[in-house]
């Protein structure tokens, strides 16, 4: 089955520590995007990629930061420069550039500062 | 940066009755796409439908359909028939097309909860 894939679902982390959040998909998709989602409230755009190799931030990129080294991968990492990052992460991908192709959403993981 | 407005951050409607929910947005692309997706208490993300900016008619899809009015840049959500299980977070999402080379990015709105009465 197609589909992105995210993992862990749930993650605690330590104040101070970095933690990576996966993304994967078999879509075979060149557009990935995250997004930051607190309770109750609209997703905000981290980071997204076009291609391999190339990333640009997002609205909310500080503390951030990711990697596309491969066309099925977009992990990011919630570096310890981010001051609050207990949060619900999204990662979405899109087929082409076209602007009628809507974007697929992974499951989520929901990132615990403890 | 692109703008996205949700102004009603809870609607209650009754069941079997239709809703409008409001999206305005801000750009000044020619060409954009406009979506709009269902959150509902599980995390996951349910797309619904698509308007494109050159798009002459109205999108529908099944009981959804969208009230796009370009020149006052707003594509509200009309959900015809509610149903128990219409009750979600739904968001309003802008698509741009950025310089050649770069991706598209996409912007969501904050969000309205809608709740179906029985």
């Amino acid at each position: 089955d197609g589909g992105i894939t995210q993992s862990p679902k749930y993650l605690f982390r330590k104040e101070g520590q970095n933690v990576t959040l996966s993304c994967e998909q078999n879509l075979n998709h060149d557009a990935m995007y995250w997004y930051r989602q607190d309770p109750g409230q609209g997703l905000r755009l981290i980071y997204y990629s076009q291609i391999v190799n190339d990333f640009q931030k997002g609205d909310i990129a500080e503390g951030y930061s990711v990697s596309r080294e491969k066309k099925e991968s977009f992990p990011l990492t919630v570096t310890s420069a981010q001051k609050n990052p207990t949060a619900f992460y999204l990662c979405a991908s899109r087929g082409t550039p076209l602007l009628n192709t809507e974007a697929f959403f992974g499951q989520g993981t929901r990132l615990t500062v403890v | 940066a692109q703008k996205i407005t949700q102004t009603q951050p809870g609607m209650f409607v009754q069941e079997k009755e239709a809703v409008t929910l409001d999206c305005t947005y801000d750009t000044s692309d020619q060409s954009y796409g406009l979506f709009w997706y269902k959150q509902p208490s599980s995390g996951e993300m349910i797309f619904l439908i698509y308007q494109g900016s050159y798009d002459e008619q109205n999108a529908t899809e099944g009981r959804y359909s969208l009230n796009f009015q370009k020149a006052r840049k707003s594509a509200n959500l009309v959900i015809s028939a509610s149903q128990l299980g219409d009750s979600a977070m739904y968001f309003c999402a802008h698509l741009t097309l950025i310089s050649s080379g770069s991706a598209r990015q996409l912007t969501f709105g904050s969000g309205t909860q809608l709740t179906v009465l029985p």
